[in-house]
C-alpha cells in the first residue's frame, strides 16, 4: 500500500520555466511534508518542507504549496535550472503517532538547457 | 561534524553470504532509520529505531536484522543475502519527526550487488 505517490516518474522543462512536481498522500495522519532531491550516486537532501497548518513554504527559488482537502502538495521551481535536474522525493510524516519519514517513489525531473 | 556515514559505499555478496551494513551519525539524533531504493520504487523503510535500544519494523524488514546499542551507531544485519537484496541502502538520522522543522540527513548510500 503506498501511502505516498509521486505518479509522473519523469518530467523534461526548458531552462527559466517553471517545474511542477506532484505528490499525494492517502494517510490523513500525516502532517508533515518535505521535499528530498537526489543526485546520482549520492543520498538525498532535504529540500523544503510544510507543515499542514499551512497552505504554502516559500524559499527562494522553491515553493511547497499544501491541499489538505484534497491530499495533495506540489513542488514548484521558478525559475528552473539545468542544476536542477535530479530525483526528487517527495516524503510525509506525523506529529502524533507516525514517528517516521514515508517517502514516494520520485520524479526525475531534467531541466533542458 | 562528518554527519551520517555509512560503510561500505559497494559490495558485492554471494547469495546465502552474510553482512552488515555500518551507519554512524555525529549529530547526536535520537531517530535512525535504514532506506533501501529500488528502481523505481522509491525509498522503502526497512527498519527505524526511536533511541538506543529501541527498534521497529518499516515498510520491508523482511530478510533484514537491527540493533542500536548507542545513540550514534544503527548497523543493519543482513543473514542469508539473496538476489532480491540486490538495491542501494541509504541510512539517515533526524530529531523526533513529533517536532515541526525537523528533517532527516542521508549518508551517502551503500550500493549492494547479490549474485
Amino acid at each position: 500500500d503506498q501511502q505516498v505517490k509521486q505518479n509522473s516518474p519523469s518530467l523534461s522543462v526548458q531552462e527559466g520555466r517553471i517545474s511542477i512536481l506532484n505528490c499525494d498522500y492517502t494517510n490523513s495522519m500525516f502532517d508533515y511534508f518535505l521535499w528530498y532531491k537526489k543526485y546520482p550516486a549520492e543520498g538525498p537532501t532535504f529540500l523544503i518542507s510544510i507543515s499542514s497548518i499551512k497552505d504554502k513554504n516559500e524559499d527562494g527559488r522553491f515553493t511547497v504549496f499544501l491541499n489538505k482537502s484534497a491530499k495533495h502538495l506540489s513542488l514548484h521551481i521558478v525559475p528552473s535550472q539545468p542544476g536542477d535536474s535530479a530525483v526528487y522525493f517527495c516524503a510525509a510524516s506525523g506529529t502524533s503517532g507516525t514517528y517516521k519519514y514515508i517517502f514516494g517513489t520520485g520524479t526525475r525531473l531534467k531541466v533542458l538547457a | 561534524n562528518a554527519g551520517v556515514t555509512q560503510t561500505p559505499k559497494f559490495r558485492i555478496l554471494k547469495i546465502g553470504q552474510s553482512m552488515t551494513l555500518q551507519c554512524a551519525q555525529d549529530m547526536n539524533h535520537n531517530y535512525m532509520y535504514w532506506y533501501r531504493q529500488d528502481p523505481g520504487m522509491g525509498l522503502k523503510l526497512i527498519y527505524y529505531s526511536v533511541g538506543a535500544g529501541i527498534t521497529d519494523k518499516g515498510e520491508v524488514p523482511n530478510g533484514y536484522n537491527v540493533s542500536r546499542s548507542t545513540t550514534e551507531d544503527f548497523p543493519l544485519r543482513l543473514e542469508l543475502a539473496a538476489p532480491s537484496q540486490t538495491s542501494v541502502y541509504f541510512c539517515a538520522s533526524s530529531y523526533s519527526p513529533g517536532n515541526v522543522d525537523t528533517e532527516a540527513f542521508f549518508g551517502q548510500g551503500t550500493r549492494l550487488t547479490v549474485v
